[in-house]
């Protein structure tokens, strides 16, 4: 049975500083990882999704990797701002259009 | 992108009534849609799949005849919580797949969600 855990469950960082968020799952056969952010009040957004046969993708001040022998992923975020403040969730495809989800990240940038 | 509403965002209602909560997809036509339930500092879980035009698909655990599950329409479908119960107070999700999304893996637009407390 995949499980996908995020840690840590809530980070706090000044303004600026870059990040590390990290994902692990326990069934390397995955279709592809992605992940999501969430606000409150508002609906999930794609940020990055890595397909099984990637090992990162980027977008902006966002990277992430895949390591799938491993069972990670990580996200970097680079020179954080306020506005990233949110939850990060993780989430890897199994089959068709099943999502296993972390329970997320809670990311809380300092000004 | 594509936006997905939910109505209501929150609720709040007697243990043994029914709560009706609406998905719909504003700017696209959506052939599945997906509803999910996440509790505080939990992963969210998927509890049904639902196509326009036919039965919803229930995961293991999830009881459909307590969570009625209705796409009758190309833009909505909506999630019945009936005879609620404290237990079920909960963040409901919903996510709709674009019709016209093909081979886009993962093209899920998700809605903002809705607070369900059951007193």
């Amino acid at each position: 049975k995949q499980e996908v855990t995020q840690i840590p469950a809530a980070l706090s960082v000044p303004e600026g500083e870059n990040l590390v968020l990290n994902c692990s799952f326990t069934d390397s056969a995955i279709y592809n990882l992605q992940w999501f952010r969430q606000d409150p009040g508002k609906g999930l957004t794609s940020l990055l999704l890595i397909q099984s046969s990637q090992r990162e993708q980027t977008s902006g001040r966002l990277n992430a990797s895949l390591d799938k022998s491993s069972g990670r992923s990580t996200l970097y975020i680079a020179a954080s701002q306020p506005g990233d403040s949110a939850t990060y969730l993780c989430a890897v495809k199994k089959g068709n259009y099943q999502l296993i989800w972390g329970a997320g990240t809670k990311l809380i940038i300092k000004p | 992108g594509a936006v997905v509403s939910q109505h209501p965002s929150w609720v709040i209602c007697k243990s043994g009534t029914s709560v009706k909560i609406e998905c719909r997809s504003l700017d696209f036509q959506a052939t599945t849609m997906f509803w999910y339930r996440q509790f505080p500092k939990q992963s969210l879980m998927l509890m049904a799949t639902s196509n326009e035009g036919s039965k919803a698909t229930y995961e293991q655990g999830v009881e459909k005849d307590k969570f009625l599950i209705n796409h009758a329409s190309l833009t909505l479908s909506t999630l019945t919580v009936t005879s609620a119960h404290p237990e079920d107070s909960s963040f409901y999700i919903c996510s709709a797949r674009d019709k016209l999304a093909g081979n886009i893996e993962n093209e899920q637009f998700f809605g903002p969600g809705t607070r369900l407390t059951v007193l």
